[in-house]
C-alpha cells in the first residue's frame, strides 16, 4: 500500500516559515497529494493539493519533489493558529481514488 | 455556503447497546466518506461513496457496522453491537469528486462504556 511518512512533531517560531516534509516512496502516477490539518477538538480542514507540480493558495504552498516520492507544505509566515497537526495523504486510484492518512506531524509554534 | 452537518454531536452507550449517525453533506458534492479517528491517530477511512454506491468500504468491520447513502445526499453510519474499541470520533466528510479537497463536519464523539 502506498503509504506517507511524517515527522511526528517540529516546532516554529511564530513569524518564521515552516517546511513540513512528507516522503510517499511508493506513490503512483495518477495518486493526489493532499494536504490537510486538524485543530484539537475540530474536524481536519483542507490546506491545498497537488499531483505533480508545485501549488501556490492563500493558505501555504506545497512543492513536489521531481520524482514525486515527497513533498513539502510550506507555511510562509506561521501564526499561533498554524498550530495543529498536518497530515500528508495520498489520493490513491484504486477503483475510485481512495484517501489514506498517515499519522501527521504535530505543529507547535512558539510565541 | 453551508458546511457538512452530523448529528449527534456527543453519544454514550454501553457495550451491546446499537447507534446511528447521521451525516448531510454539501449540497452538490458526490463523494462522502466516513472516518474513525482514535484519540491520538489519523483519521481511518471506513467506507467511501459515490452518489449512492459503494466505492470502498475495505476498513469497515461489516459484522458490526453498516452505512448507507439513499439518493445520493445524507447518510447513515450504524454500529451493532457496539464495542468498547469502537469509542472513537466518527467524521463524515464530502467532496466534490475523489481527487478534489474534502470539507469535514464536526464529528460525533462515541463512548462505549
Amino acid at each position: 500500500d502506498a503509504k506517507t511518512t511524517q515527522p511526528n512533531s517540529m516546532e516554529s517560531n511564530e513569524e518564521e516559515p515552516v517546511h513540513l516534509p512528507c516522503n510517499h516512496s511508493t506513490i503512483s502516477g495518477t495518486d493526489y497529494i493532499h494536504w490537510y490539518r486538524q485543530l484539537p477538538s475540530q474536524g481536519p480542514e483542507y490546506v491545498i493539493h497537488g499531483l505533480t507540480s508545485n501549488v501556490n493558495n492563500r493558505m501555504a504552498s506545497l512543492a513536489i519533489a521531481e520524482d514525486r516520492k515527497s513533498s513539502t507544505l510550506i507555511l510562509h509566515r506561521a501564526t499561533l493558529r498554524d498550530a495543529a497537526v498536518y497530515y500528508c495523504i495520498l489520493i490513491i486510484l484504486g477503483g475510485s481514488y481512495i484517501p489514506t492518512f498517515g499519522r501527521g506531524t504535530s505543529l507547535i509554534v512558539h510565541p | 455556503e453551508a458546511g457538512v452537518a452530523q448529528s449527534p454531536r456527543y453519544k454514550i452507550i454501553e457495550k451491546r447497546q446499537s447507534v446511528a449517525f447521521w451525516c448531510n453533506p454539501i449540497s452538490g458534492h458526490a463523494t462522502l466518506y466516513w472516518y474513525q479517528q482514535i484519540l491520538g491517530q489519523g483519521p481511518k477511512l471506513l467506507i467511501q461513496f459515490q452518489n449512492n454506491g459503494v466505492v470502498d468500504d475495505s476498513q469497515l468491520p461489516k459484522d458490526r457496522f453498516s452505512a448507507e447513502r439513499l439518493k445520493g445526499v445524507d447518510s447513515t453510519l450504524k454500529i451493532q453491537p457496539a464495542k468498547l474499541e469502537d469509542s472513537a470520533v466518527y467524521l463524515c466528510a464530502s467532496s466534490l469528486d475523489p481527487t478534489n479537497e474534502q470539507f469535514f463536519g464536526p464529528g460525533t464523539r462515541l463512548t462505549v462504556l
